[in-house]
């Protein structure tokens, strides 16, 4: 099993959409967990980071299931400029190192 | 203020030839991490610098493959004796400390023909 595991894709959604994709990690004694934002053959972006309350940032909302060990990532009312691949980051247990998924390609379409 | 710089933008070069990347940081930042991307694929973490603690090398994929940093400034990754699946893309971090948000060059395309 991978320690971060993504479906990678492609969503295609119309635009105004809202759409949802998680992300399973399989340490359980990670601590810090990212969406990373990645455009086509460009660098990563932080997109957000997930505590675990959960969080929202205008139209994203990431929640974090320590149980389940999974995090995901929903976008409202999506829009064009949201196309791109979304990363999940998972922190390695107790260091420092960050565990990346290989992303989930979504596809607005108009 | 200036982001993350890594030098050269692309590099094309011959089986066995050695290249050279180098990454300049954020200035302030501490923690410096190196990547390699595949076509396709997710990051593969290559190796960590944080200030001037040994570097944690435990990502690099061979003994071709060498990393240095001088204190809190710029880093190059060396890469000898080049083989066609060193080609990719190689990302350069940095950050205040570890776990906190990396800020990313614009990597370093690299092509061994």
């Amino acid at each position: 099993r991978k320690e971060v595991e993504q479906d990678p894709g492609p969503f295609n959604v119309p635009e105004g959409a809202t759409v949802a994709f998680n992300c399973t990690y399989s340490n359980s004694a990670s601590q810090s967990f990212f969406w990373y934002r990645q455009d086509c053959r460009k660098e990563p972006k932080l997109l957000m980071s997930v505590y675990s309350s959960g969080n929202e940032d205008g139209r994203f909302t990431a929640q974090l299931n320590r149980a389940s060990q999974y995090i995901s990532l929903l976008i409202r009312d999506s829009k064009l400029s949201d196309s791109a691949t979304y990363l999940c980051v998972v922190n390695n247990g107790s260091n420092y190192q960050l565990i990346w998924g290989a992303g989930t390609k979504l596809i607005i379409k108009p | 203020g200036a982001g993350v710089s890594q030098s050269p933008s692309n590099k094309v070069t011959e089986k066995g030839k050695d290249v050279e990347l180098r990454c300049d940081p954020i200035s302030g930042h501490t923690a410096l991490y190196w990547y390699r991307q595949r076509l396709g694929q997710g990051l593969e973490f290559l190796i960590y610098f944080q200030g001037n603690s040994a570097p944690d090398k435990s990502g690099l994929p061979s003994d071709r493959f060498s990393a240095e940093r001088t204190g809190e400034s710029v880093s190059t990754l060396t890469i000898q004796r080049t083989q066609q699946e060193d080609s990719a893309v190689y990302l350069c971090a940095s950050t205040r400390s570890w776990g906190n948000e990396q800020f990313f060059g614009p990597g370093t395309r690299l092509t061994v023909l």
